[in-house]
């Protein structure tokens, strides 16, 4: 079973809509969550962190669910430049400093 | 801040040819991670450094490839023979070591590796 699993969509949505990406993970020890951005041919930046009780930065929330083991991405009000691959991020090594990386969701939005 | 540097940016190479990736991490992280994507596989981490010396590398695929990293500031990732399959393009990412949210990690631009 793979550490860290998203469904790789894609999610083509309307400008203005909102959108939800799920994340499940497997090793119930894991300590830190994560969201980045990758833009096409770019490489992956910091989106958020997740903390316990839920975050939000501007259109963006993120939140953990620690029992069912899943993240999830709450996109507000989407604008064109939402428009990359999300990937899901999780520290779970034993020396609490590897990360596993979600082989992303893609997500157009459309004018 | 620089960021973290790789080079080169792009390699072109014919199979058997040794390839030799660069990455000079944030000046002050203490970890060091490569990683290799394609379409196929994702993001896989091969091999990563805490205060330059090698913690895991059990994601490196085979003998053929290496990696080193001799002070702080710089390491390299070898591959050698290169093969076809070896195409993708290989990040580096440097953070800081400890409790979130220290330990985000920032990746390089990438080196996109394609051998004939």
């Amino acid at each position: 079973r793979k550490e860290v699993e998203q469904d790789p969509g894609p999610f083509n949505v309307p400008e203005g809509a909102t959108v939800a990406f799920n994340c499940t993970y497997s090793n119930s020890a894991s300590q830190s969550f994560f969201w980045y951005r990758q833009d096409c041919r770019k490489e992956p930046k910091l989106l958020m962190s997740v903390y316990s009780s839920g975050n939000e930065d501007g259109r963006f929330t993120a939140q953990l669910n620690r029992a069912s083991q899943y993240i999830s991405l709450l996109i507000r009000d989407s604008k064109l430049s939402d428009s990359a691959t999300y990937l899901c991020v999780v520290n779970s090594g034993r020396t609490g400093n590897q990360f596993y990386f979600g082989t992303g969701t893609s997500l157009t939005v459309i004018p | 801040d620089a960021g973290v540097i790789q080079s080169p940016r792009h390699e072109v190479t014919e199979m058997g040819q040794e390839v030799t990736l660069r990455c000079k991490p944030i000046s002050g992280h203490n970890s060091l991670f490569w990683y290799r994507q394609t379409m196929m596989r994702g993001l896989e981490l091969l091999i990563y450094f805490n205060n330059n010396v090698p913690i895991d590398d059990s994601g490196m695929p085979e003998d053929r490839f290496s990696a080193k990293m001799p002070n702080a500031s710089f390491s390299t990732l070898k591959i050698q023979p290169s093969e076809p399959r070896d195409s993708a393009v290989y990040f580096c990412a440097s953070s800081l070591a400890g409790g979130p949210p220290a330990n985000e990690q920032f990746f390089g631009p990438g080196t996109r590796l394609t051998v004939l």
